[in-house]
């Protein structure tokens, strides 16, 4: 069964770097991921896809600071210089026959 | 600029129906496989469902097959989410997700909200 697994909370400080990971279940370690942001109280945003390979597209407008790479079937993303408006939470998502999200991470920046 | 504006949300009873809708703009929409996605309060993302671009291939969650229906109207650029026999635990936002290619969502609407309670 295809599977997403996300820490349920993660923290930094302003203008550090966060890594938060997403795991694939086993059996489906080269699968691609989408990374997406919820703030508070609005809909999510796309943030990026990142490939097996571990190359990414990122969406409109989503700034450098946001990163994707992959270690086996860990997928990550990668915030650098960390800002207020980070505060979020963030979703990996996945597909096969049905589409799949992981629990989410709730980002706090201190 | 891609706009997905959803609507229909509201309150019903337990057992009950309500329909969705998501006006598509900004873009093709026949060109583009959409999703259903909801969140109850303060939960996470629940895929819903699926459908493709001519509306021949649908999925569904297991938790709302047999009582949900996805649907499409390309020449007016909508999606619909037929919902019957509505529980307690339907109660979320929801969303309209257009897909790229088969794989992730690129796009996401503002949500519109589902309350079932007596």
């Amino acid at each position: 069964q295809l599977v997403l697994t996300q820490s349920p909370s993660a923290s930094a400080s302003l203008g550090a770097s966060v890594k938060l990971t997403c795991t694939l279940s086993s059996g489906h370690s080269n699968f691609a991921i989408a990374w997406h942001q919820q703030q508070p109280e609005k809909g999510p945003r796309y943030l990026m896809k990142l490939n097996n390979d571990g190359s990414h597209s990122k969406g409109d407008g989503i700034p450098d600071r946001f990163s994707g790479s992959i270690s086996g079937a860990d997928r990550y993303l990668t915030i650098s210089s960390l800002q207020s408006e980070d505060e979020a939470d963030y979703y990996c998502q996945t597909w096969g026959t049905g589409r799949v999200f992981g629990g989410g991470t709730k980002l706090t920046v201190l | 600029d891609v706009q997905l504006v959803e609507s229909g949300g509201g309150l019903v009873q337990p057992g009950g129906s309500l329909r969705l809708s998501c006006a598509a703009s900004g873009f093709t929409f026949s060109s583009y496989e959409m999703n259903w996605v909801r969140q109850a309060p303060g939960k996470g993302l629940e895929w819903v469902s699926y459908i493709s671009y001519s509306g021949s291939t649908i999925y569904y969650a297991d938790s709302v097959k047999g009582r949900f229906t996805i649907s499409r109207d390309n020449a007016k650029n909508s999606l619909y989410l037929q919902m019957n026999s509505l529980r307690a635990e339907d109660t979320a936002v929801y969303y309209c997700a257009r897909e790229m290619t088969t794989s992730y969502f690129d796009s996401w609407g503002q949500g519109t909200l589902v309350t079932v309670s007596s």
